[in-house]
């Protein structure tokens, strides 16, 4: 059973565009939600996160929105930027460091 | 945030052979974990590491099958024992750091490994 889904998996966006990756998730007990990016070679890099009892949480070009009534939540990034290019990740856990996580969605920034 | 270094980086292994994967971290952490992703699978937690007690384990995952060692605050070992095609994954090691915003994992680069 998959409890965090990434029904996209691959985007492509214009350069200076928003882009908008969706999460579902489907255990209410989740409380922090995270967004990772991953490079080529390279482990995850921690991007933002939420807590639960908020519906947004801002850094800089990204932004983070949980709509908990729909158990979804999504990662906007405006401008979107060529070094924005890379596979996205989210994943939510209940207060413990056991993370669950999605499939990942490949985010494609055209020049 | 912590940097994290793992070895080898990529490692190509004959079935039933082991592979032991290194973890080093940079400074004291209390916990570190060790993850896998399956190709065009998700990231999955196999273990929490524990330093001066035996790893803890998620279901699917057992001692015999990935045994870790933790001999101190700043690294670990997982090992990949009798291997199979089954076994090609990425490994990642990981640990928990502080933000501003809160406590979130970080990971190191990851292992690449195929087994065939």
């Amino acid at each position: 059973d998959q409890q965090v889904k990434q029904n996209s998996p691959s985007l492509s966006v214009q350069e200076g565009r928003i882009s908008i990756l969706n999460c579902d998730y489907t255990n209410s007990m989740f409380d922090y939600f995270l967004w990772y990016k991953k490079y080529p070679a390279e482990g995850p890099t921690f991007l933002i996160s939420i807590s639960s009892i908020k519906d947004k949480n801002e850094d800089g070009r990204f932004t983070v929105f949980l709509n908990k009534s729909a158990k979804h939540l999504s990662l906007h990034i405006v401008p979107s930027q060529p070094g924005d290019s890379a596979v996205y990740f989210c994943a939510a856990h209940t207060g413990t460091y056991k993370y669950i996580f999605g499939t990942g969605t490949r985010l494609k920034v055209l020049a | 945030s912590a940097v994290i270094s793992q070895k080898p980086s990529r490692d190509i292994c004959q079935r039933g052979t082991s592979l032991t994967i290194q973890c080093q971290v940079d400074s004291q952490v209390t916990m570190m974990f060790w993850y896998r992703q399956q190709p065009g699978q998700s990231l999955t937690l196999i273990a929490t590491a524990n330093q001066g007690s035996e790893a803890t384990y998620e279901s699917g995952f057992v001692i015999d099958k990935f045994p870790i060692s933790r001999p101190n605050l700043t690294f670990s070992t997982l090992t990949v024992s009798n291997m199979s095609p089954e076994d090609s994954s990425i490994y990642l090691c990981s640990v928990v750091g502080r933000t501003s915003g809160g406590s979130e994992q970080y990971f190191g680069p990851g292992t690449r490994l195929t087994v065939t």
